[in-house]
């Protein structure tokens, strides 16, 4: 089946420590998310890629840190610098960013939390 | 600019008896909107969408959104609410171009048995 995988599910940082969420997709779609969920927030987009060795910042972007080097993986680091990274994070595709009309596709989410 | 407005934060309703979930939208292109569905700990699932075909969308799960352009309104109903509906519902929009998609802060919907 086609989707989106996200690891781990859950995830502990330490103070200081830089720690990396993983994003899969098979869909085969160009453009890819990162969003930040915290309660009675909605989805805050954190930063976005359209195509390959291509991406953007979005609303949150300070002390968050992604690349896209290959089409399936949009993987997203959680620097020292965020000091308030504890939340649930969300990764989505899309067949491509100036595409409308065509949904996200969400994966399960990593809840990160300090130790 | 665009924006989503959910209505309520949460809902609450008795098994059996019908759901409202209030969606507004402000956009200056013809919009597309969205509704998804999220299950605690889970990502969004995708329940149904506005593309401009038809302005009265059927959903999975028996859910239904009308599009109302005069009232910038793309409300979610159900006529009959069932336990496992319980979760937090997401409208979104998308102006289309360079625009991001808009997620509104979401509705938890509570089903009393």
């Amino acid at each position: 089946d086609g989707g989106i995988t996200q690891s781990p599910k859950y995830l502990f940082r330490k103070e200081g420590q830089n720690v990396t969420l993983s994003c899969e997709q098979n869909l085969n779609h160009d453009a890819m998310y990162w969003y930040r969920q915290d309660p009675g927030q909605g989805l805050r987009l954190i930063y976005y890629s359209q195509i390959v060795n291509d991406f953007q910042k979005g609303d949150i972007a300070e002390g968050y840190s992604v690349s896209r080097e290959k089409k399936e993986s949009f993987p997203l680091t959680v620097t020292s610098a965020q000091k308030n990274p504890t939340a649930f994070y969300l990764c989505a595709s899309s067949r491509g960013f100036m595409i409308s009309n065509q949904p996200q596709h969400f994966g399960d989410g990593t809840r990160l939390s300090i130790l | 600019a665009q924006s989503v407005t959910q209505l309520d934060s949460h809902v609450s309703v008795s098994e059996g008896t019908p759901v409202l979930l209030r969606c507004n939208y402000s956009s200056s292109y013809s919009p597309s909107l969205f509704w998804y569905v999220q299950h605690p700990n889970k990502g969004l699932q995708l329940l149904l969408k506005y593309t401009s075909a038809a302005t009265l969308v059927k959903g999975i799960n028996g859910f239904e959104a009308e599009f109302k352009k005069s009232e910038t309104s793309f409300h979610l109903t159900k006529p009959s609410a069932h336990m496992s509906d319980a979760a937090e519902y997401f409208c979104a929009l998308d102006s289309g171009g360079y625009q991001k998609v808009t997620f509104g802060t979401g509705t938890k919907l509570q089903v009393i048995p």
